[in-house]
């Protein structure tokens, strides 16, 4: 299996604009987190999907934010509009509800908004 | 709810000297524990779990961990650091099962010097 696969890697935009970050999780997993990198905060739990179905969506910053999940193998993460502040390494990690509970995680998306 | 702290920021050894980095957890339940390892511009790799099997958990690259119910710990060690050692370290609780969300500590970032 390839992994997780996270796109784009890198993404510089502009204030104001729309960002799309893409994430593909490995095959079977059936449940895929969105983590916040930063230097301040450290590791923030955005978003966690089961199922495709959002469990838990208290860490999502505020409304700029939405995440989908529109079948198994596809999820995205939207900043509508972004802000400097937005900035950060985003992470998305899939994991398997059977007996191996680990999270995978792909190689991030690091988002510089200028 | 479950939380993770990571006593040092910042950890320093010399080449040949023992790791260790501590970890002490919160959790309601019966928690799974998890080391996880960030390289530079790379996302989290798993380096060991705990999921209520042996307390003595043996992880990739020499690493070992210990599950402490008494002093709710897993501090992660390495009986003899290597340069290639150097990295920022995780840990990391979930309330048990799959498909739960990873609650991380702040990290700590291990330097090994000659």
């Amino acid at each position: 299996d390839a992994g997780v696969i996270q796109s784009p890697r890198h993404e510089v935009t502009e204030m104001g604009q729309e960002v799309t970050l893409r994430c593909k999780p490995i095959s079977g997993h059936n449940s895929l987190f969105w983590y916040r990198q930063t230097m301040m905060r450290g590791l923030e739990l955005l978003i966690y999907f089961n199922n495709n179905v959002p469990i838990d969506d208290s860490g999502m910053p505020e409304d700029r934010f939405s995440a989908k999940m529109p079948n198994a193998s596809f999820s995205t993460l939207k900043i509508q509009p972004s802000e400097p502040r937005d900035s950060a390494v985003y992470f998305c990690a899939s994991s398997s509800s059977g007996f191996s509970p680990e999270a995978f995680f792909g190689q991030g998306t690091r988002l510089t908004v200028v | 709810a479950q939380s993770v702290t990571q006593l040092g920021s910042h950890v320093s050894v010399s080449e040949g000297a023992l790791v260790l980095l501590r970890c002490n957890y919160s959790s309601s339940v019966p928690p799974y524990l998890f080391w996880y390892v960030q390289y530079p511009n790379q996302g989290l790799q798993l380096l060991l779990k705990y999921t209520s099997a042996a307390t003595l958990v043996k992880g990739i690259n020499g690493f070992e961990a210990e599950f402490k119910k008494s002093e709710t710990s897993f501090h992660l060690t390495k009986p003899s650091a290597h340069m290639s050692d150097a990295a920022e370290y995780f840990c990391a609780v979930s309330e048990g099962g799959g498909g739960n969300k990873l609650t991380f500590g702040t990290g700590t970032q291990l330097k090994v010097e000659l």
